[in-house]
């Protein structure tokens, strides 16, 4: 199993334009989740996902859009990047089961918005 | 709210040190209780978890407690290596599910451990 991935690994962009951040994940897990980690704030919630076609936003959704159309891929788009949208991305998913709510991370997508 | 707050680093410490991380949460109801690393240029994994009052999990020479009365988490282990430098990350997640999916961080804290 490749557990989580995520792509681009690293990406620049200029303010105003647009991207998609892929993320794929071949277990089977129902919840799928985008967080981004930015110095001295942890990890902070954008989007998450409880199964195919049902998204809901998380903490941070402002400028985020994300879409579910299979359990596998759960890709992360921004419409108009933003400098403050600079930040480190990362995807995680878990089964959900009882006593199986570990999540699993990407390894991450770096983001410089300029 | 529902929260997590971890001691700020960086926490620096001699090969064979012991390490302690505090960690305190509040939360509504009795959450689950994690333990993230990222080590350097890498996601993140998880190190140990608890899901209830007085468990404690342990990995890798790491343990942590859940104490209710206290809200706490603390991370500990009793002889560091260099290898553990990385990142640790303090997680709750609450049950329910519509919780499920969902965690909630502390800052991280950053721990080098030197030769």
């Amino acid at each position: 199993n490749a557990g989580v991935t995520q792509t681009p690994k690293f990406q620049v962009l200029k303010t105003g334009q647009s991207m998609t951040l892929q993320c794929a994940q071949d277990m089977n897990h129902e919840y799928m989740s985008w967080y981004r980690q930015d110095p001295g704030m942890g990890l902070r919630l954008i989007h998450y996902s409880v199964g195919a076609g049902i998204t809901d936003q998380g903490e941070v959704p402002n400028g985020y859009n994300v879409s579910r159309s299979t359990t596998e891929d759960f890709p992360l788009r921004l419409l108009s990047a933003a400098p403050s949208q600079t930040s480190v991305y990362f995807c995680a998913s878990t089964s959900g089961r009882l006593d199986a709510d570990t999540q699993y991370f990407g390894p991450g997508t770096r983001l410089t918005v300029l | 709210g529902n929260s997590v707050t971890q001691m700020e680093g960086p926490v620096t410490l001699s090969e064979e040190a012991f390490l302690t991380i505090n960690c305190t949460y509040t939360a509504t109801g009795y959450p689950s209780l994690f333990w993230y690393v990222q080590y350097p240029g890498e996601g993140l994994q998880l190190l140990l978890k608890a899901t209830k009052a007085d468990d404690k999990g342990s990995n890798k020479g790491f343990e942590a407690t859940y104490r209710k009365e206290t809200t706490s988490f603390h991370l500990e282990k009793g002889s560091v290596q260099v290898s553990d430098s990385a990142v640790y990350f303090c997680a709750l997640s609450l049950h329910g599910s519509s919780n499920t999916g969902k965690l909630i961080f502390g800052q991280g804290t950053t721990l080098q451990v030197k030769p």
